[in-house]
Parts: C-alpha cells; structure tokens; sequence
C-alpha cells in the first residue's frame, strides 16, 4: 500500500474486555513495530517483528498483551482483560532492513 | 538502559531560528533520528544522522556528536506550520528508543 494503515482509528471499551489492534505495513517492509504513547509521554517500544518473528518482545508491558504477524504483513495487536492504564495511542510502524521507520496514523484506544 | 534527553517545550516568532538540543546515554548506537508529530498525527521522519557532523536539509538542519552523546534539531525561517512535537531518537541495531519529544510552538 501507499502508506503503513491502522484499524480501527478510534476503539472505546469497557475494562476487562478484550481488543485487537491491526496493522498493515507498507508493502516489501520486512520490519514492523509496535509502539505506545501515553499523553504528553514519548513512543514507548512494545515489540519488534522480522519476518513472522518477534525476536524482541521485550517491550511488552504485561502478559495480557500479545502480538502476532501472518504471512510477513499484516499484525495483529492483542489486549486482553483491558484495564484504564491501556489508554493510550498504539502506533505501528514499518521499515525496510531497520532503515527508517514510516509510521501508522494510530489507533486511540480507550478503557473506560 | 536508554535515556534520551529533550526540552519539554520551546517557543519560537515565526520568521525566527530555533534550535532543540538532545541529549543520549544509550547501550547502543546506530545512528540518531528526528521525527515531528503534529497533535493527533504519525510521527514523520525529518532526519537521520549516522556520522558526526552537520545534516542540512532546506530548512532543517541536525547535527550530531557522537563522543558527546549530543544532537541538535535548527529550525529555520519558522512557519506557523512547524508548531509541533519533535522527536529524537536512537537506534541500536533495529530498536528505535524515544525521547519524550519537545513541543515547539510558533507565534506570530
């Protein structure tokens, strides 16, 4: 695609359920990231892919957060048993070779 | 561990020159970026510096020293449009770790 696409923009649930986050990265990018920024803070790292493979899921906050990448494109980010402290904005970002990093619009996810 | 450095906010006239400062102790290093991030926004890429030395590009320049663990973002001839949140960050092989970004403001 022309760019790295996230799904859904907007996501609005009640603590405790589970959500999935999408991302679709530019097409032939073999790296894809997964990040958080909370309000005012910083891009925090949650977890790398190369490939299908997540050789670094050093980032991830809990074990109630997963990840997944099918078919060295499309990932999906799993949040379970959400709670208020989830709220944030999750960035997915995509690269060719560890080169620069083109980012997603985001998906604002918030835990009521 | 990483720590990155930046202002939290600055503010600039527009016409005017501004100039944010990062500062890194970082396990690893393999080059520094800058992106901008406007509200609500992608981060975007403006820069990439491997080497020391001055990176101009229009009217963003950045310049690292590596001996330093320091880097600059200048911003010339400031838009209205450049208000923005701008990011350092370092890479160690494929990881990119973020400063918390410094918020610019232009004024007219």
């Amino acid at each position: 695609g022309a760019g790295v696409s996230q799904s859904p923009s907007n996501k609005v649930t009640e603590k405790g359920k589970d959500v999935e986050l999408r991302c679709d990265p530019i097409s032939g990018h073999t790296a894809l990231y997964w990040y958080r920024q909370s309000l005012g803070q910083g891009l925090e790292f949650l977890i790398y892919f190369q490939g299908n493979s997540a050789p670094d899921k050093s980032g991830l906050p809990s074990d109630r957060f997963s990840a997944e990448r099918t078919g060295g494109s499309v990932s999906t980010l799993t949040i379970q048993r959400t709670q208020q402290e989830d709220s944030a904005v999750y960035l997915c970002a995509s690269s060719w070779k560890g080169n620069e990093q083109f980012f997603g619009p985001g998906t604002r996810l918030t835990v009521l | 561990g990483q720590n990155i450095d930046q202002p939290t906010e600055m503010t600039a006239t527009e016409g005017a020159i501004v100039q944010i400062n990062c500062t890194y102790q970082t396990s690893g290093f393999n080059g520094l970026f800058w992106y901008q991030q406007h509200a609500g926004e992608a981060p975007t890429f403006l820069s990439y510096n491997v080497l020391d030395g001055l990176e101009e590009k229009g009217r963003f320049s950045s310049f690292l020293s590596r001996s330093k663990g320091y880097s600059y973002l200048l911003l010339k001839e400031l838009q209205m449009k450049d208000s923005a949140s701008y990011l350092c960050a370092v890479r160690h092989d494929y990881k990119l770790s973020f400063g918390a970004g410094t918020t610019v403001t232009v004024r007219a």
